[in-house]
């Protein structure tokens, strides 16, 4: 099985929807990440969490906002989906004083 | 700004070839660089880490070479294989965010290895 699980793998919705995608993981690593990539560009931070009492905004939060119910699963909202949200979204666990981030599946988002 | 490029875009090369890709980083002050390799559909996974101290790391196939005063790194790929295909990332984290949670992500090189 694998340690970092994404839900849904594939989403499409429309201008204006809430949706929540779902990261969990299996590996015991207090570090959560929410990441979105974007043809031809990096991967930029949108949240991240040290614990389940512990969240923080990267680099482009606008528009999103994320729950960390419990120490092995991080989720992330879009309130009102915009088409410019369209992407491909990661989740990824990092174990405190490692360096090595491990990364889920992505989810593929499409807004309509 | 800190800033990671990677070159080239995209690569094509022929099954048992070797290739280099490049990767330059404005990332200051420095803590590590990071190569990860990413399949289509998949996230990525870490091949290398290396810190300032280090020019150099090999994970099987791969080698990894760092020059911190010029603020470049390769990664090379020796005696291609199919499964090479995949974007390559350069990742720099500096060290005022090493905490792991600010890292700056080059866009990738695409790797297509051909038979």
């Amino acid at each position: 099985d694998a340690d970092v699980t994404q839900t849904p793998r594939n989403r499409i919705t429309k201008t204006g929807k809430r949706i929540m995608l779902e990261c969990s993981q299996t590996k015991g690593h207090d570090r959560m990440y929410w990441y979105r990539q974007d043809p031809g560009l990096g991967l930029r931070l949108i949240y991240y969490s040290f614990d389940v009492k512990d969240i923080n905004k990267g680099e482009i939060s606008d528009g999103y906002s994320v729950s960390r119910q419990a120490q092995a699963k991080f989720s992330l909202s879009l309130e009102s989906a915009i088409p410019n949200q369209t992407a491909l979204y990661f989740c990824a666990t990092r174990a405190q004083g490692r360096e090595t981030q491990y990364f889920g599946p992505g989810t593929r988002l499409l807004v309509l | 700004k800190n800033q990671v490029e990677q070159s080239p875009q995209s690569l094509i090369i022929l099954e048992g070839k070797n290739c280099t890709l490049q990767c330059n980083y404005t990332v200051s002050p420095f803590s590590n660089l990071r190569w990860y390799k990413q399949d289509t559909g998949r996230g990525p996974v870490s091949l290398t880490i290396m810190t300032f101290s280090e020019n150099t790391k090999s994970n099987g196939r791969y080698t990894a070479t760092l020059d911190a005063d010029t603020k470049q790194s390769s990664l090379h790929i020796t005696a291609s294989q199919l499964s090479d295909s995949a974007s390559y990332i350069c990742v720099v984290s500096d060290l005022e965010n090493n905490a792991g949670n600010m890292l700056t992500f080059g866009g990738g090189t695409r790797l297509m290895v051909k038979p």
